[in-house]
């Protein structure tokens, strides 16, 4: 079945450091992907998504580029802040049947002053 | 336009007791899919719900869990005869429409069993 791994946490980051948090997926056809954030004390929100191969999604200066070749999804940011101090979860939907999210673990990002 | 509200935030129970989370979709909003995350784990589809119907429940256990989303009110999600291995968090997410449509999270319902 499908299944997304992503990096282990906790990670923690002095602010203005570069990020990278690693995330690949096994699914059968063509998945759609998605970035979700969880800051403390609220519900996930969608950070980004990518729909096809070599699609770059991007927002709030976090990027990820879906690699069909590596089976890849990696989310990176060039100067983080201690305001992107939250979980991250990165998850994929199969392209057809309904919304049904698969969700990797989840990395739990600390950024320090 | 409020967000999703699931309640209550947090629930205890004893095991053998029953446990109701209720998920409150944004307005418009008439799909609501619930996820369990146990500790260490990632979110795990549980069920696929749209007004009055199941959709898609292949991600709940076969017995004490069981959840409906009704004409009139929230989405209710019921476990029966709580067990340890229950404790966990439970979200809620909605949509606006069908294939395509975006999910929106609520906060998330952290029931521990004790």
């Amino acid at each position: 079945g499908d299944s997304v791994t992503q990096m282990e946490g906790p990670v923690t980051l002095s602010e203005e450091a570069f990020l990278t948090i690693n995330c690949t997926y096994t699914a059968t056809g063509y998945p759609s992907l998605f970035w979700y954030v969880q800051y403390p004390g609220e519900g996930l929100q969608l950070l980004l998504k990518a729909t096809k191969a070599d699609d770059k999604g991007s927002n709030k200066g976090f990027e990820a580029t879906y690699r069909k070749e590596t089976t890849s999804f990696h989310l990176e940011k060039g100067s983080v802040q201690v305001s992107d101090s939250a979980v991250y979860f990165c998850a994929l939907k199969a392209n057809f049947g309904n919304e049904k999210l698969t969700f990797g673990t989840g990395t739990r990002l600390t950024i320090i002053p | 336009n409020a967000g999703v509200m699931q309640n209550p935030r947090h629930l205890v129970r004893r095991r053998g007791q029953e446990a109701r989370l209720r998920c409150s979709p944004m307005k418009g909003h008439s799909h609501v899919y619930w996820y369990r995350q146990l500790p260490e784990e990632g979110l795990k589809f549980m069920v696929y719900l749209q007004k009055e119907n199941i959709i898609d429940e292949s991600g709940m256990p076969k017995e004490r869990f069981s959840a409906e989303f009704p004409k009139e009110g929230p989405s209710i999600l019921r476990i029966q005869q709580v067990v340890r291995g229950d404790s966990a968090a439970y979200f809620c997410a909605s949509s606006p429409s069908g294939p395509g449509g975006e999910l929106f999270f609520g906060e998330g319902s952290r029931l521990t069993v004790l």
